[in-house]
């Protein structure tokens, strides 16, 4: 699986949005991009995941650049319930071995 | 639909005991994995049972087990438990179709005294 790298820490003021960078220069072209967010040491939270296209959900929107190298999760108007660690991954086709990172943890604040 | 269910959420177990965690799938799902994280390591990939067979192995000593069911439901197993052993266990499913998504569970908490 590709390695991805992101930033370790960022801070956002709640009603902003957030913006997650993630590099994954090493991408192949059947590999996906996932985002996964664990508050709490609770289970991971799936967030979204895309291919080749923007996508968005009722949660975030994720853009990826057109060379696939890296992409932004964005959280539109964050909370401070948002505040937790965000995992960026990159998923071979229909493989299920997940490769986290150290992620980025999210602090939201007032 | 009901997400993936793991029991039990806690537990309080010896050095030397072996301990069973259990993993109910999202219904539909054929793909059960297992992780590991502790605060050193992280989160690291246990094994992945599809259709009663370990399909792919981390990096983890033989004590660590698993298998999976005819009806997808998962189980996990550690022997001979050690301190470092301590951790949260995820399970998570996925429907194995490229694109599709993996749901995690909340996790079994163990703590080996």
């Amino acid at each position: 699986d590709a390695k991805t790298t992101q930033p370790p820490s960022m801070d956002c003021a709640e009603g902003r949005a957030a913006n997650l960078p993630c590099n994954h220069s090493t991408i192949s072209g059947n590999e996906y991009v996932y985002w996964y967010r664990q508050i709490h040491s609770q289970g991971p939270q799936y967030i979204i995941h895309g291919l080749k296209n923007n996508e968005t959900n009722e949660m975030a929107s994720l853009i990826i650049t057109e060379d696939r190298k890296s992409s932004t999760l964005i959280l539109p108007h964050a909370t401070l319930r948002d505040t937790a660690v965000y995992y960026c991954i990159v998923r071979a086709g229909t493989a299920s071995k997940l490769t986290f990172g150290t992620g980025t943890r999210l602090q939201v604040t007032l | 639909k009901a997400g993936v269910t793991q029991t039990p959420r806690y537990l309080i177990k010896t050095r030397g005991q072996q301990v069973t965690l259990s993993c109910s799938p999202i219904s539909g799902h054929r793909s059960v994995s297992w992780y590991q994280q502790t605060p050193g390591q992280g989160l690291q990939f246990l094994f992945e049972y599809f259709s009663e067979t370990q399909r792919n192995k981390g990096n983890f000593p033989g004590r660590f087990s698993g298998r999976q069911f005819s009806n997808s439901r998962s189980e996990m197993n550690v022997s001979t438990l050690e301190l470092g052993d301590s951790a949260l266990y995820l399970c998570a499913s996925s429907a194995t179709q490229a694109g599709d998504t993996i749901y995690f569970g909340e996790g079994s908490w163990l703590t080996v005294v």
